[in-house]
């Protein structure tokens, strides 16, 4: 069965600190797809970014930053300088072809 | 270009009824995917629809049951309501060559409170 998990329930900082939200997930699938998505108190899910298993090179938009490492099973989002606006709830998702699961999210609060 | 649409915003409904919520997907998008979203928790997937076939569920009863229209719309239903079905109900719409999850365009969902 697949599996997210996200730790950190909450986290606090202040900005222009980096931040670190880690993801760990299981799954038997050779194939399977990883997923970073945010959740601005408007409400509605803002996709960031898609993974695949095959490839494991790190990828950097912005501020943003991930780290996926199969080693460990982990695929892990860094906020690089972080602002008031990147304050928001923050999900991992795992997904094969038949299926979508999330993790429980983190919530992330930038103080100015 | 027009975003996912979902009505209604809210609805409230009595245990043991029958609703359909309505999702509009992104223009272009073949692929619509419906999640429950119970407060504080993250979403939990339950099926996908694309090219107006079903593929792909999650843990959900026969109760709850979709369609997907030619023009790509989309209807959850579910009947015999629950108190625990009270949640926000996602969807979100992709383009997928073959089925899957790609990048997601999510709605704003319908808050149904079950009483």
């Amino acid at each position: 069965a697949q599996k997210v998990t996200q730790a950190q329930t909450e986290i606090s900082v202040v900005e222009k600190e980096d931040v670190t939200l880690d993801c760990v997930y299981e799954t038997r699938d050779t194939t399977y797809y990883l997923f970073w998505y945010k959740q601005p108190p408007s409400g509605e899910l803002v996709f960031l970014i898609r993974r695949n298993s095959f490839d494991e090179q790190n990828e950097i938009s912005g501020r943003y930053s991930w780290n996926f490492q199969k080693s460990t099973s982990s695929f892990n989002f860094t906020i690089t300088a972080s602002q008031v606006v990147d304050s928001a709830v923050y999900f991992c998702a795992l997904s094969d072809l038949f299926d979508m699961r999330f993790g429980a999210g983190t919530r992330l609060t930038v103080k100015p | 270009e027009t975003g996912v649409t979902q009505s209604p915003t809210h609805l409230i409904k009595t245990r043991g009824q029958q609703v359909t919520l309505r999702c509009s997907s992104q223009s272009g998008h073949n692929t619509v995917s419906w999640y429950q979203q119970a407060l504080g928790q993250g979403p939990q997937f339950i099926f996908q629809y694309y090219r107006e076939e079903e593929n792909g569920r999650g843990n959900f009863p026969p109760r709850f049951s979709g369609l997907q229209f030619p023009n790509y719309s989309s209807e959850l239903n579910v009947n015999a309501l629950e108190l625990d079905d009270s949640a926000l109900y996602l969807c979100a719409s992709s383009w997928a060559g073959t089925g899957g999850f790609n990048e997601q365009y999510f709605g704003p969902g319908t808050r149904l409170t079950v009483t």
